[in-house]
């Protein structure tokens, strides 16, 4: 669904199954992005990260694919488990180490 | 090490007070950054140093609002005549290359 104010997308996923998270990034000059996880009434807790010379990279059941043609980054989480639920960011950076551009976030439900 | 530390966790204020949160970044890192997240919307961009220089500040950093890092190492955020509008989650983060670490936040209402 369409993000408008209060109104995030939201990905219902099954215990055990896999979760793909999807983002659009604006900035074609982008060259780190991460993918960020906020649980309620905290602050975002870093997940994985790519720099724009690659277009995978794998961490601890979790994988990040970039495609900088379409500017458009992927979380793909394994077996997701309850703990799993939560907001969900991208974010982008087009120096190394300036500001963060965030994506408007994803709402990960995992259901039992 | 225990990460960025944001204090208060939790701040009310009536309209027109001026408030002030710190931020302790994790030791070693020599870049620090304040964000501001309302509800439903990921964390935007106010300012950042490095060291105790401030690098850029955000449209959104109006003259209400001041960031200092006095020696390098912790920041405060000082927001004064607090309007409604204010109420939002104040966020810090720092860096040293990559990997950027974000504190728990500052949830500040005005009344």
């Amino acid at each position: 669904g369409e993000s408008v104010g209060l109104h995030l997308p939201t990905l219902s996923v099954q215990e055990g199954d896999n979760s793909i998270i999807n983002c659009a990034y604006s900035n074609s000059a982008s060259d780190y992005f991460i993918w960020y996880k906020q649980e309620s009434g905290k602050g975002p807790q870093f997940i994985i990260d790519i720099r724009s010379n690659m277009d995978k990279r794998q961490g601890q059941r979790v994988t990040v694919l970039l495609n900088k043609t379409v500017k458009h980054l992927s979380l793909q989480i394994a077996a997701t488990q309850p703990g799993d639920s939560a907001v969900y960011f991208c974010a982008e950076n087009d120096f190394g180490w300036g500001k963060l551009q965030f994506g408007a976030g994803t709402q990960v439900v995992v259901t039992p | 090490d225990t990460g960025v530390s944001q204090d208060p966790r939790h701040k009310i204020t009536k309209r027109g007070q001026n408030v002030t949160f710190r931020c302790d970044p994790i030791s070693e890192h020599n870049r620090l950054y304040w964000y501001r997240q309302t509800l439903g919307q990921g964390p935007e961009f106010l300012t950042y140093f490095q060291n105790e220089a401030q690098l850029e500040k955000s449209r959104l950093l109006s003259d209400r609002f001041s960031a200092e890092r006095p020696k390098g190492s912790f920041s405060t955020l000082e927001i004064q005549r607090t309007e409604q509008g204010d109420s939002a989650m104040y966020l810090c983060a720092s860096s040293y290359q990559d990997g950027y670490t974000f504190g728990s936040g500052t949830r500040l209402t005005v009344v």
